[in-house]
């Protein structure tokens, strides 16, 4: 049963341009969540999502971040024009529908330039 | 979310036990304890959780005191592999929006 998959692993954007992280939950898990760590720091979470429906974006910020989980395909999050401040390591993690354990993927690497 | 406390660091020598504590004085009746660990450049890792009674698993122990307002993470024999950092971290079990909340954990040096 593969783990949850999230690619790019590193990703280098300019400033203003846009930024994709995709993220493949295990295998029936239903349920995902992203979430952001700054070097030297702990991770904060951003968003949760089921299938096609956000059920709490509270760590999010209002403007420039999207998130989604669509029916088919892997989970998104969409960061607008980036700025220095985005470069972060950005974590997707996965549970089934009844669980308290979270599975974590390896991360995504953000470099703003 | 409940707040825990944790110390920034500790070491231990391979082979030893290591005992790794966790303070959440405001912890409700309701609130799991879980622990996770994050080897360097990778995602965080489970490795166990409880309520109220002491738990056991592969990787470790859990130990909860009496009045849940503190536990202790028991690595029985510490490897060069056990090096992270280590996060203890409360989660309702009524109200759950199943994110966790992360505070900046421990991070544990092995010394071989």
């Amino acid at each position: 049963n593969a783990g949850v998959m999230q690619n790019p692993r590193h990703l280098v954007r300019r400033r203003g341009q846009e930024a994709r992280l995709r993220c493949s939950p295990m295998k029936g898990h239903s349920h995902v969540y992203w979430y952001r760590q700054l070097p030297e720091e702990g991770l904060k979470f951003m968003v949760y999502l089921q299938k096609e429906n956000i059920i709490d974006e509270s760590g999010m910020p209002k403007e420039r971040f999207s998130a989604e989980f669509p029916k088919e395909g892997p989970s998104i999050l969409r960061i607008q024009q980036v700025v220095r401040g985005d470069s972060a390591a950005y974590f997707c993690a996965s549970s089934p529908l009844i669980t308290y354990e979270q599975y974590f993927g390896p991360g995504t690497r953000l470099t703003v330039t | 979310d409940a707040k825990t406390t944790q110390p920034n660091s500790m070491e231990s020598n391979e082979e030893e036990p290591v005992h790794l504590p966790c303070n959440h004085s405001t912890i409700s009746g309701t609130d799991y304890i879980h622990w996770y660990r994050q080897l360097p450049s990778q995602g965080p890792e489970y490795v166990i959780h409880g309520l109220t009674s002491n738990v056991n698993n592969r990787m470790a122990s859990l130990a909860i005191a009496e009045d849940r307002k503190s536990s202790t993470l028991i690595l029985h024999r510490a490897t060069l592999r056990d090096a992270a950092v280590y996060y203890c971290i409360l989660r309702d079990r009524v109200n759950t929006g199943n994110q966790f909340y992360f505070g900046t954990g421990t991070s544990l040096t092995v010394i071989p």
